[in-house]
């Protein structure tokens, strides 16, 4: 009965490399975020669609490319992956933008 | 912009004693939520506690209550009876309600060790 699933939880690569996250919620949920999570424990918005449109979209690098093919699903996909990259990266939804997120368990990425 | 501070870093607690996680943040909102979060060292975010700004009655749940003191935009977390499972990181949040586009902000954290 997983809310918010992300896959994969460690993801291992080399510098240069192009990865994807994904992420599903089976709540019913209108609105999905990603967010990266530093060394420091600090949480930062990149994105946030709500039902499928973009409404927010931090400053991140444009080798960040959030994908949303349905409400259900916002995909991650990281081009030329750099060193700096390296961190856990939540995906999180909510029933509409001004409601508490639930969280997905992280993917761990580590960049070498 | 708004800003969220915690201040303390790092807080201990004895075992089945009391203890209260301190939070203020920064806005010229009148409308907005506030949210405690929890990451335990499984790394799963797990929502604690919600309060609307609108609501003068502090939030509850269970073991865990806030103090919200709109004008001096401070939203303390009580955690009482602490157990061994609450040792985790705990983040302050907000959310302002009147744009979709805002984002929530999150405060740096307040690491939470709960001692036997």
């Amino acid at each position: 009965d997983t809310a918010v699933s992300q896959t994969p939880k460690y993801l291992v690569t080399q510098m240069g490399n192009d990865k994807s996250i994904k992420c599903e919620q089976n709540l019913g949920h209108d609105t999905m975020y990603w967010y990266k999570q530093d060394s420091k424990k600090f949480l930062k918005i990149m994105f946030s669609y709500n039902n499928k449109e973009l409404i927010i979209n931090e400053t991140v690098p444009n080798r960040f490319s959030p994908k949303s093919p349905d409400k259900a699903h916002l995909n991650l996909h990281i081009n030329s992956l750099e060193l700096g990259d390296s961190a856990v990266y939540f995906c999180a939804s909510s029933f509409n933008p001004l409601y508490e997120q639930y969280f997905g368990p992280g993917t761990r990425l580590t960049v070498t | 912009a708004q800003t969220v501070t915690q201040s303390q870093p790092e807080m201990s607690v004895q075992e089945a004693e009391t203890v209260t996680l301190s939070c203020t943040y920064d806005t010229s909102e009148s409308d907005y939520y506030l949210f405690w979060y929890k990451q335990p060292p499984s790394r799963q975010m797990i929502l604690v506690i919600r309060q609307e700004a609108y609501k003068q009655q502090n939030a509850t749940e269970n073991r865990f209550s806030v103090n919200f003191q709109k004008a001096a935009k401070s939203f303390s977390l009580k955690i009482s009876d602490s157990q061994l499972g609450d040792a985790a990181m705990y983040f302050c949040a907000y959310r302002w309600r009147g744009n979709y586009g805002q984002n929530f902000v999150f405060g740096p954290g307040t690491r939470l060790s709960v001692l036997p």
